[in-house]
């Protein structure tokens, strides 16, 4: 079967670092997005990991490794508005097709 | 940003009634889907197209179909509302499946109640 971990809730405090970890497992791996979700709004494209290995983009880094199944985001020097949910979500090529399979989210809270 | 919208934005019907969703885009992206987003599931896929006139099956297709008649419409149909497709709805477009950088970009979401 196919399945996306990741932790329901998280806390920050403005400023800090926190690491959001996703594991997966899947058939077809063909890629790992991460998505912001603010409270009401569409998801946003953050990062996309195809090789192992860390992915950086301003404050925020995207790492993988496939022999582990295990992903994380990075998010560096915390704002309040970064208060919002991340998805992990993994692509599978089964059938040839771009599916995502979505975990359920982590809600970060950045605190002051 | 991409060129989605969907309508309607909110929605209430009661159970049993027919419902259609759309979803519109101005990108001329070959591929779009239709989520559900319920607290702690995350994302579901429910159909995809890609292209006109073809669609395929997700996750939680039962009782939902869906049609796709221009590149820019893509249609979400509850045949006969019940409590549990209570959700918000989301859309998303996508170009190019053979390049694996392709990204998903989702439109604003539906809400809707069934009661």
């Amino acid at each position: 079967g196919q399945n996306i971990d990741q932790p329901t809730e998280m806390t920050a405090t403005e400023g800090a670092i926190v690491q959001i970890n996703c594991t997966y497992q899947t058939s077809g791996f063909n890629g790992l997005f991460w998505y912001q979700q603010h409270a009401g709004e569409a998801p946003t494209f953050l990062s996309y990991n195809v090789l192992d290995g860390l992915e950086e983009k301003g404050r925020f880094s995207s790492f993988l490794s496939r022999s582990k199944g295990y992903s994380y985001l990075l998010l560096k020097e915390l704002q309040m508005k970064d208060s919002a949910s991340y998805l992990c979500a993994v692509k599978s090529n089964g059938g040839g097709y771009n599916k995502l399979i979505f975990g359920a989210g982590t809600r970060l809270a950045v605190h002051p | 940003d991409a060129g989605i919208t969907q309508s309607p934005r909110h929605k209430v019907t009661e159970t049993g009634t027919p419902v259609t969703l759309r979803c519109h885009q101005t990108e001329n992206h070959r591929y779009m889907y239709w989520y559900r987003q319920d607290p702690g599931h995350g994302l579901r896929l429910i159909h995809y197209s890609y292209g006109v006139k073809d669609t395929d099956k997700g996750e939680v297709s039962d009782g939902y179909s869906v049609s796709r008649s221009k590149t820019e419409d893509f249609l979400l149909t509850l045949e006969s509302a019940t409590s549990s497709q209570t959700s918000v709805y989301f859309c998303a477009i996508s170009e190019r499946v053979q390049n694996t950088r392709e990204t998903q970009y989702f439109g604003p979401g539906t809400r809707l109640l069934v009661l």
